[in-house]
């Protein structure tokens, strides 16, 4: 069955603080990796887009990582502000033809200040 | 500025009513894709469209049906709208190349009373 599968559901940080939110996929064929940020009644908004031979992809204070092999990647945000907080979902693309997007449910996060 | 743009931000029904969501892109895109956004879901493929006149299902195109008469358009039609059609309507486009970026639109909450 393809799937995305992300971890914390949820997370607090206060202001400043690093965080890293998880993503396993299954989903074949595996054509790319992506991160979107979606606010509280928004649409999501992509972050970064890494295909199976790219490793870390960064966007500002957002990094991602990607491993082919495990199926794993990461999401790091360094010195969060009060504007990250947001649902971070994950997304497995399969083009098979047309593409053909899996979603995680997301991390919700929360920045306190 | 990009822009994916959906005719109503909040729309409250009734049962059994014909609802319409209207969705434009000004990217010349030739995709573009219906999806639904429910808590503790992902987003779930409705219908998606390749060309003018063309559209696929998704995973859950029951109770759906979509129209494409001009290339930047895209209507998703609730024809006898339900109470379980209650959700986060999102629209998105994007081009025919590998590796490219889907845009959302800001999402039309629905809700069937």
């Amino acid at each position: 069955k393809n799937q995305v599968e992300q971890s914390p559901q949820s997370l607090i940080i206060l202001e400043g603080k690093n965080c890293t939110l998880q993503c396993n996929y299954t989903v074949s064929p595996f054509s790319n990796l992506r991160w979107y940020k979606q606010d509280t009644g928004r649409g999501p908004v992509s972050l970064t887009i890494m295909t199976f031979s790219e490793n870390t992809k960064s966007n500002g204070r957002y990094t991602a990582t990607l491993d082919a092999d495990t199926k794993q990647s990461s999401l790091h945000i360094t010195a969060s502000q009060l504007s990250d907080s947001a649902s971070y979902i994950c997304v497995a693309n399969m083009n098979t033809g047309f593409q053909k997007l899996v979603f995680g449910t997301g991390t919700r996060l929360l920045v306190s200040p | 500025d990009v822009k994916v743009t959906q005719s109503s931000r909040y729309l409250v029904k009734r049962t059994g009513e014909k609802v319409f969501l209207e969705c434009v892109q000004d990217m010349d895109h030739e995709n573009m894709f219906w999806y639904r956004q429910d808590p503790g879901l992902g987003l779930r493929l409705i219908y998606f469209s390749y060309d003018v006149k063309m559209k696929e299902k998704g995973d859950i195109p029951e109770g759906y049906s979509v129209s494409r008469e001009k290339k930047e358009r895209f209507s998703l039609i609730l024809e006898s709208a339900s109470t379980n059609q209650t959700s986060m309507y999102l629209c998105a486009s994007d081009s025919s190349l590998e590796r490219n970026e889907q845009f959302f639109g800001p999402g039309t909450r629905l809700t069937v009373l």
